[in-house]
């Protein structure tokens, strides 16, 4: 069935140092894949999103990379900030036509000053 | 920016009471979706629906029912809550199928059954 594994479930590193989440997915069909960060207290936020025909996109200091061969998509945090600490999900959209997204387990990030 | 409500951050209610979480979006988006959030388990679909009046189960729909008279609402409904419904509740709404568009949160409801 689909299904999405994220790793790993808590990450800690310095301040200013990189930080990357890793997951995998199921389904080769998926096409949609969105980077979520819940900060204490509210609901999942969208940070990033890729595509199925993208490779790798930026937006400041955080990155997400595709690999469709090997099933799985990461997401870089560089230069990384107290406020960047948080609960980051990953999630992948299996079927064209349907908006249901499953999500990854969560990773708590902390970052240490 | 859109906003997505949910009518209340804590609730506490007790075994075999009927429950109703509701869930208001203002972007007039289609799509709408019950998530309860567990630790370790991630986020897990209970329901969702595409349009007014429609709705479709997700992966642990047992328990729960749902219910969209109006576009912007979404209700979720425990008809005999039980003490392992206890968790943490997410509304998230979306536009149509319009190729692949970001849901978007609420802030969730905590909910205890006792």
């Amino acid at each position: 069935g689909e299904n999405v594994e994220q790793h790993p479930s808590t990450l800690s590193v310095q301040e200013g140092d990189s930080a990357v989440i890793k997951c995998t997915y199921s389904d080769s069909a998926s096409n949609y894949f969105p980077w979520y960060k819940q900060e204490l207290g509210k609901g999942p936020q969208l940070i990033i999103d890729i595509r199925s025909n993208v490779g790798e996109k930026k937006d400041q200091r955080i990155a997400v990379t595709l690999n469709k061969t090997a099933k799985h998509f990461s997401l870089h945090i560089t230069e990384t900030q107290p406020e960047d600490s948080a609960v980051y999900f990953c999630a992948a959209r299996f079927t064209i036509g349907n908006e249901k997204l499953t999500f990854g387990t969560g990773t708590r990030l902390t970052i240490i000053p | 920016d859109v906003k997505v409500t949910q009518s209340s951050r804590y609730l506490v209610k007790r075994t075999g009471e009927k429950v109703f979480l509701e869930c208001v979006q203002d972007m007039d988006h289609e799509n709408m979706f019950w998530y309860r959030q567990d630790p370790g388990l991630g986020l897990r679909l209970i329901y969702f629906s595409y349009d007014v009046k429609m709705k479709e189960k997700g992966d642990i729909p047992e328990g729960y029912s749902v219910s969209r008279e109006k576009k912007e609402r979404f209700s979720l409904i425990l008809e005999s809550a039980s003490t392992n419904q206890t968790s943490m509740y997410l509304c998230a709404s979306s536009p149509g199928t319009r190729g692949n568009q970001p849901q978007h949160f609420g802030d969730g409801t905590r909910l205890s059954i006792l």
